[in-house]
């Protein structure tokens, strides 16, 4: 069954630092996602995007956050000065469409900022 | 923007009893409700999920209703066995946002022996 994987699953990095996150999505699908939840918390929406441009995003992704498609295959968010608060798990997600259409989610970066 | 609320927080049933979980959403343009299932440290998975056309979907132990007019939508599980214990999620999906999906805020369920 294709699944959505993401590396690294594990990334520790010091405060201030930039860290880059990265997904392959399920090679059909057409929409991707970024999704983060904070220990304990919900998972939470941070963008969407499409046809090489974000869709939507949210409150939480600010300035400091981008995502980009590089290549066929990858999708990436970069936090350019990651703060402690960014501390989270960091889920990738895709979809074949943009309306009612189940999403596959990756199994997740642990991203720990000290 | 879309809201959804979810009770409870924590549910604990013992094996073999029925475990019911609810939400409601606000945005009564959503059409699309799944459930997620998510262990400890691992992703969320698609466990059922129901869209605004249909009042209820069962998938073996597993159903899901929805109440389009009250904006209510519930899970409930059957038969429940130890390996049902996890945090569950609803959420909803507004129509025209490229499937953003707004998530409840779980309920572990625990199920005892």
């Amino acid at each position: 069954e294709p699944e959505v994987t993401q590396t690294p699953s594990h990334q520790v990095t010091q405060m201030g630092q930039e860290v880059i996150l990265r997904c392959v999505p399920i090679s059909n699908h057409l929409y991707f996602y970024w999704y983060r939840q904070i220990l304990g918390q919900k998972v939470e929406f941070l963008v969407s995007f499409y046809n090489n441009e974000i869709s939507e995003k949210s409150e939480i992704f600010d300035d400091q956050f981008s995502v980009e498609r590089p290549d066929g295959s990858n999708f990436t968010l970069k936090i350019r000065s990651t703060k402690l608060e960014d501390s989270a798990m960091y889920f990738c997600a895709s979809t074949v469409g943009d309306v009612n259409t189940e999403a596959f989610f990756g199994q997740g970066t642990r991203l720990t900022v000290v | 923007g879309e809201n959804v609320e979810q009770h409870p927080s924590t549910l604990s049933v013992q094996e073999g009893d029925s475990a019911v979980i609810k939400c409601t959403y606000s945005d009564s343009a959503s059409n699309y409700f799944p459930w997620y299932k998510q262990e400890l440290g691992k992703r969320p998975q698609l466990i059922i999920d129901i869209r605004s056309n249909v009042g209820e979907k069962k998938d073996q132990r597993i159903a899901v209703t929805l109440n389009k007019t009250a904006k209510h939508f519930s899970l409930h599980i059957t038969e429940t066995q130890p390996e049902d214990s996890a945090v569950y999620f609803c959420a909803a999906i507004q129509t025209g946002t490229a499937s953003k999906l707004t998530f409840g805020t779980g309920t572990r369920l625990q199920v005892t022996l």
